[in-house]
């Protein structure tokens, strides 16, 4: 199993242009996440999703937009982009969220470093 | 969800046993204490989580203070490998974010 892919490792763009991040994973999980890492800072969630159909805001969701149509695929979009968005980005997934399963762990990807000038 | 607190920093012979610790004072009775870790340029990687009871898997112990208000993560022989920054959080079970903070940079030194 390849686990939690992400498209494209690095990507530099100008103030204004838009993109898609891409988000895959083969294990069938239910939840996926995405995130933001700014440097020597932690980790913050923009979105996540707890199945196909679903997603729900995060802690930085402003300048973003995510959509689920399948369980595989969870892509992150830029639309106008600024360079307050200039970060690392990291997909997760996950079996579940809640319950007394609600405790699985949570897979990453290797992550998209974009920067944006 | 509640906060942890962990030194920003901490250093390691090889081959040596290493505690990391946490603060978790405002924990509630339905967080679980999860750790992860990340080493440079790569996404972070599940160690290890436990909820009361202390926790041994192949890469490390999860030891919980009886009041839940802090735990230590013990990664029993250091090696270079272990060189990264650990992050201990506290994950509701009924909610579905973690919040990660600064954690941990351990150094590892050979």
């Amino acid at each position: 199993n390849a686990g939690v892919t992400q498209t494209p490792k690095f990507r530099i763009l100008k103030i204004g242009q838009s993109m898609t991040l891409q988000c895959a994973q083969d294990m069938n999980h239910n939840y996926m996440y995405w995130y933001r890492q700014d440097p020597g800072m932690g980790l913050k969630l923009i979105y996540y999703s707890v199945g196909a159909g679903i997603t729900d805001k995060g802690e930085v969701p402003n300048g973003y937009n995510v959509s689920r149509s399948t369980t595989e695929d969870f892509p992150l979009r830029l639309e106008l982009a600024a360079p307050s968005q200039t970060s690392v980005y990291f997909c997760a997934s996950s079996q579940t969220g809640t319950g007394t399963d609600g405790n699985q762990p949570q897979h990453f990807g290797d992550g998209t470093r974009l920067s944006i000038l | 969800d509640a906060k942890t607190t962990q030194p920003n920093s901490m250093e390691s012979n090889e081959e040596e046993p290493v505690h990391l610790p946490c603060n978790h004072s405002t924990i509630s009775g339905t967080d679980y204490i999860h750790w992860y870790r990340q080493l440079p340029s790569q996404g972070p990687e599940y160690v290890i989580h436990g909820l009361t009871s202390n926790v041994n898997n192949r890469m490390a112990s999860l030891a919980i203070a009886e009041d839940r208000k802090s735990s230590t993560l013990i990664l029993h022989r250091a090696t270079l490998r272990d060189a990264a920054v650990y992050y201990c959080i506290l994950k509701s079970n009924t909610g579905n974010q973690f919040y990660f903070g600064t954690g941990t940079s351990l150094t590892v030194i050979p």
